[in-house]
């Protein structure tokens, strides 16, 4: 089965730039999918097709996919930024979606 | 606006079934996209368990697919998630959303915590 791997945790300082990677086997070939997470709430999707941003979701949020890693970038973190993070495939060789480990990102 | 509401029991005894339901308003499910359920148990990560397309074709996680049956009803403008044979392991928040086929999921709804418990 296709397997999304992430960095636990990333911390980083206000307005500074986080970079959570997702690394899967030729990620590359597929669209990825980027969702924030906050503690008690639904995800949002915040970046899709690899760097394509919904209505709403700053420009601070960009998303890169290249070989085996996909990147999330957070420019200019703010407080509000503290979440957690999962990046998402659709796997056609088994038809389901699968979900990254998840990271957690801390404003220090 | 496209708004999701899961609701069904919040406790679910070991072995039996766990049936789920979604209203959707704002969107009339069967002009289209695909819907599905995600869950996520207590302090973990997301994990996928399957969609419905608006004529109803399914996709379903493998490791679920004996125990799983999403179902969806355009008159109701709404779709179901049933889990048989449920245990410990399936206690988890289970949240409904708009799935575009094959590819990213949003929005999603609030979600419904469900405990299998006796």
């Amino acid at each position: 089965s296709y397997v999304l791997t992430q960095p636990p945790s990333v911390s980083v300082a206000p307005g500074q730039t986080a970079r959570i990677t997702c690394g899967g086997n030729n990620i590359g070939s597929k669209s990825v999918h980027w969702y924030q997470q906050k503690p008690g709430q639904a995800p949002v999707l915040v970046v899709y097709d690899d760097s394509d941003r919904p209505s709403g979701i700053p420009e601070r949020f960009s998303g890169s996919n290249s070989g085996n890693t996909a990147t999330l970038t957070i420019s200019r973190v703010e407080a509000g930024d503290e979440a957690d993070y999962y990046c998402q495939v659709w796997d056609s060789s088994s038809d389901r979606g699968v979900f990254g480990t998840g990271t957690k990102v801390t404003v220090l | 606006q496209v708004q999701l509401q899961e609701s069904g029991p919040g406790l679910v005894r070991p072995s039996e079934t766990l049936s789920l339901t979604c209203a959707v308003s704002g969107y009339s499910i069967s002009n289209g996209y695909s819907w599905g359920w995600i869950r996520q148990p207590p302090g973990k990560g997301l994990e996928w368990i399957g969609s419905i397309s608006h004529s109803g074709s399914t996709y379903y996680n493998p490791s679920l697919r004996s125990r799983v049956t999403i179902s969806i009803d355009t008159s109701k403008n709404q779709f179901s998630l049933r889990l048989s044979s449920v245990t410990a392991a399936d206690t988890a928040v289970y949240f409904c959303a708009r799935h575009m086929t094959r590819n990213w999921v949003a929005p999603w709804g609030q979600g419904t915590l469900v405990t299998v418990s006796s």
